[in-house]
């Protein structure tokens, strides 16, 4: 069966901090990955999604980044986070148009 | 841009009730419908998906989708407290170069009393 493991849990960090915030898919080959986040009270942004290695897509302007190194690993970063950034970050992969499984998320704050 | 609408409630029923949830889209091409529950401080976890016109059952669960109206529902039977959370509508297209990219609507926060 397919598993999905998102890491750390929470995390308080300071403004213009570094991020690397890691996701990792077993059982599965080729997903498509998705990072979203949701801020408090509001709905979920699409921020990266990747159909393969290397293949990153950008969906809103901002000081994060995105990568995957690896057919089932994708990494969200930053190099100086803003207050701004805080939220809960979700990571989640698909298969075609089969729905997403999101993996347990990250909540963020910036301090 | 594609838009996905939902009332965000609270919406509040008393136990044993039907809740229904409902959810309009704007963009005429979506092809794939789904229902996620979002418990307060967790991931929103997939309970219900469509993808042609007409109803769709899962225990308790069904998701109706009227493609002309661009217009998806959920209705939950015999709701229970543990029914409580943000339920998320979300569509997507058939594919293409949308690579499966789901659009969420704001979520209607569901309270079940007993």
């Amino acid at each position: 069966s397919q598993t999905i493991h998102q890491w750390p849990a929470t995390l308080v960090q300071p403004v213009g901090s570094p991020l690397s915030l890691e996701c990792t898919v077993e059982g599965t080959s080729n997903p498509n990955l998705y990072w979203y986040r949701q801020a408090a009270g509001r709905g979920l942004q699409l921020l990266f999604y990747s159909v393969g290695i290397g293949q990153i897509s950008s969906e809103v302007p901002q000081n994060l980044s995105a990568s995957r190194p690896q057919d089932r690993q994708f990494i969200l970063s930053s190099k100086k986070l803003l207050l701004s950034d805080s939220g809960f970050y979700l990571c989640a992969w698909s298969v075609m148009n089969y729905g997403y499984t999101f993996g347990s998320g990250t909540r963020l704050t910036v301090v | 841009q594609k838009e996905v609408e939902q009332n965000s409630g609270p919406l509040s029923v008393p136990e044993g009730a039907i809740a229904s949830l409902n959810c309009t889209y704007s963009d005429r091409v979506s092809q794939s419908f789904f229902w996620y529950r979002q418990y307060s401080g967790k991931s929103p976890e997939l309970i219900m998906s469509i993808y042609s016109n007409g109803d769709k059952e899962d225990g308790r669960f069904t998701a109706q989708l009227n493609k002309a109206s661009q217009y998806v529902s959920l209705l939950i039977r015999d709701s229970q407290p543990s029914d409580s959370a943000t339920y998320l509508c979300a569509v997507t297209d058939a594919g293409g170069t949308s690579y499966g990219k789901l659009t969420f609507g704001q979520g209607t926060i569901l309270t079940v009393h007993p």
